[in-house]
């Protein structure tokens, strides 16, 4: 099956700074990706969609000066988080929809913050 | 109001009994998806099984099949035959065609299996 890959996978940053997260789409064109986040023994809640070439769609109640996206290419999504502080401490995953509209998901990046 | 409900947040089972994880969903959209996923602790998603809304018949693959009820707006997951591997969390979840095709997930639940 299709492979989406995610880097890094565990990220500790001071609060303050910034971290980047990639997903690729490895052996597919992905026009779509998504972001999740998930908080610990919860569900996966939708941040953002990404189209490529275009700007975001973010959900209500995520702040898109906070978690800026860029979908630069077919196979290639980033999620900054900039000025982290520990309440983003999370695991962020991505997904990436092919073609036949079935959807990919990475495996997961977990970013804590100090 | 609660697109997707797992009623259930933690089942224990006997390994190599049955069991099913309930879920229960809201759409006035008539073309949907309802798809389920483990999560073991790794935190990878593994795709599971998948429901259409226009599929006539329920959805199997392998030991996991799909009790869909559309007149109950329901979609509960079966796992036969239950084992070790399979404990971890579930999560049912639901694409709308007319909204852009994101998941929407439900709170999940975690199946314990007991050796």
């Amino acid at each position: 099956g299709a492979v989406v890959s995610q880097h890094p996978s565990r990220v500790i940053c001071k609060s303050g700074t910034s971290v980047k997260i990639e997903c690729r789409s490895l052996d597919f064109q992905a026009t779509t990706m998504f972001w999740y986040r998930q908080f610990p023994k919860q569900s996966l809640m939708l941040m953002a969609t990404s189209n490529e070439g275009s700007k975001a769609t973010y959900e209500q109640g995520v702040e898109k000066d906070k978690f800026l996206i860029n979908h630069a290419s077919l196979t290639l999504s980033t999620l900054t988080v900039t000025s982290a502080h520990p309440e983003d401490s999370s695991f962020y995953i991505c997904s990436a929809r092919d073609l036949e509209n079935v959807q990919f998901f990475g495996p997961g990046t977990r970013l804590t913050v100090l | 109001a609660q697109k997707i409900t797992q009623t259930q947040p933690g089942m224990f089972v006997q390994e190599k009994e049955a069991v099913t994880l309930d879920c229960t969903y809201d759409t006035s959209d008539p073309s949907y998806g309802l798809f389920w996923y483990k999560q073991p602790s790794s935190g990878e998603m593994i795709f599971l099984i998948y429901q259409g809304s226009y599929d006539q018949q329920n959805a199997t693959e392998g030991r996991y099949s799909l009790n869909f009820q559309k007149a109950r707006k329901s979609a509960n997951l079966v796992i036969s035959a239950s084992q070790l591997g399979d404990s971890a969390m579930y999560f049912c979840a639901m694409r709308e065609e007319h909204q852009g095709g994101k998941l929407i997930f439900g709170q999940g639940t975690e199946l314990s299996v007991k050796p």
